[in-house]
Parts: structure tokens; C-alpha cells; sequence
């Protein structure tokens, strides 16, 4: 098992555009957690994916949207991308079962906007 | 408000030296605090969680309700110990919500 996956690695985009990002989960996780890493920051909770469903969302604008596919792997969408939008993308994984805390995190999403 | 804090970006410390880096919160209600880890090029995990009263690596963290506080300590640090250190919480009625301070970043030297 890989483990959590997250691709690309890395990209770089300009303002006004839009970017898909795309995480698997680790193999019987079916939720997903997804987190913006600005520079010298921790992780800021975007939201997290469950049954194909948006359960809890964090304090982000509408132009974050996310989906959630059958097979429990998932996309952060982020349209008319700002400045401040470049960070890393961190993806985490889980599932009900797991102690409280217990999330998988992937190695993350480098998003340059230039 | 919820809110993480973590005073300090960077702690060096010697080898053999007791470690505490600090961590204190503000929630609305009656939160659950951990501490996540990262070390050098690998990815972000969970070190302990205050729900479990655990020591793990010799670490244990004690909230202080009173204070607001989830100080994680070891009472000898060891060079391994060296890495990026995040307090976060989550709380009843949002327990896939986590919030995250903006971490410490542990140096134990030789």
C-alpha cells in the first residue's frame, strides 16, 4: 500500500486561472480531509469528503470545491486562482473506525500562482 | 473562536535536556487536543492525542483547562527528536474539523 497519493507534486498556475488537485486515499479510508500549508503556517482545514459528501467545510471561499468519486478518491478544485492561494496542498485520509486524530496525510501539493 | 497558538518557531535544545514546547488554545466548548509530528522529508502524522492519556517516544502532553494549555514535554531529548511539532484540536459537533497551530520546530544538537 502507497498510501495516501497526491498529484501532481507540483504546478504552477497564474491569477484568474483554475486548478484541479487529486488525492487517493490509503487502501480502506473512505474519508477525505483536504488542507491548505501556507509558507511557515500549519495546516488550514479546507474540508472533508465522506460518502461522496461534503461533511464539514472550513473557513474558505466558494471558489474551493471538491468531489468525491465512487472508488472514495478525491479532487480540490480552486477557481479564479489569487496570489495567495500558492501553498501546499495537503490531502489526509481516514476512516469512522480509526481512533479520533488518526488521519493519513499525503506528501502534498506545491501550488505556485504567479 | 477557534484558535491554536504556538509561541515558539524554533526550540534548540542539547541532548539530554528536557524539551517542552508549548501549545495553547481558545474553543468554544470542550475540545480534544493532539500533537502531530513531521520529521525531515517524510509526512505529517499524529504523535498523541490527549483523549488517550498516552506517552509515546517519551512524550506526554497534560491539558490545563485552566490555562489553555496542551504543552507537549520529554524529559530527555534525543537527536531523533528533531523535527516540526503541531498542536491542533478538533471539538464536539465538528470532530473532522482540526485546527492547527503554526508549529514549533525542535533542534535537539549533540
Amino acid at each position: 500500500d502507497a498510501g495516501v497519493t497526491q498529484s501532481p507534486t507540483h504546478l504552477i498556475k497564474t491569477r484568474g486561472q483554475q486548478v484541479t488537485l487529486r488525492c487517493s486515499p490509503k487502501s480502506g479510508h473512505d474519508t477525505v480531509s483536504w488542507y491548505q500549508q501556507a509558507l511557515g503556517q500549519g495546516p488550514q482545514f479546507i474540508f472533508q469528503y465522506y460518502e461522496e459528501e461534503e461533511r464539514q467545510r472550513g473557513n474558505f471561499p466558494d471558489r474551493f470545491s471538491g468531489h468525491q468519486f465512487p472508488n472514495y478518491s478525491s479532487e480540490l478544485n480552486v477557481n479564479a486562482l489569487l496570489l495567495g492561494d500558492s501553498a501546499l496542498y495537503l490531502c489526509a485520509s481516514s476512516f469512522p473506525g480509526l481512533a479520533l486524530g488518526t488521519q493519513y496525510f499525503g506528501p502534498g501539493t506545491r501550488l505556485t500562482v504567479l | 473562536a477557534q484558535r491554536v497558538t504556538q509561541p515558539e518557531k524554533l526550540l534548540s535544545v542539547f541532548k539530554g535536556a528536557p524539551v517542552e514546547l508549548k501549545c495553547n488554545y481558545s474553543y468554544s466548548g470542550s475540545p480534544e487536543l493532539f500533537w502531530y509530528v513531521q520529521y525531515s522529508r517524510q509526512r505529517l502524522q499524529l504523535l498523541l492525542r490527549h483523549i488517550s492519556r498516552e506517552s509515546i517516544k517519551g512524550f506526554t502532553a497534560d491539558l490545563n483547562k485552566g490555562e489553555t494549555s496542551f504543552h507537549l514535554k520529554k524529559p530527555f531529548a534525543q537527536e531523533e527528536d528533531s523535527a516540526m511539532y503541531y498542536c491542533a484540536l478538533t471539538g464536539p459537533g465538528n470532530f473532522n474539523k482540526f485546527y492547527f497551530g503554526s508549529g514549533t520546530k525542535l533542534n535537539v544538537k549533540p
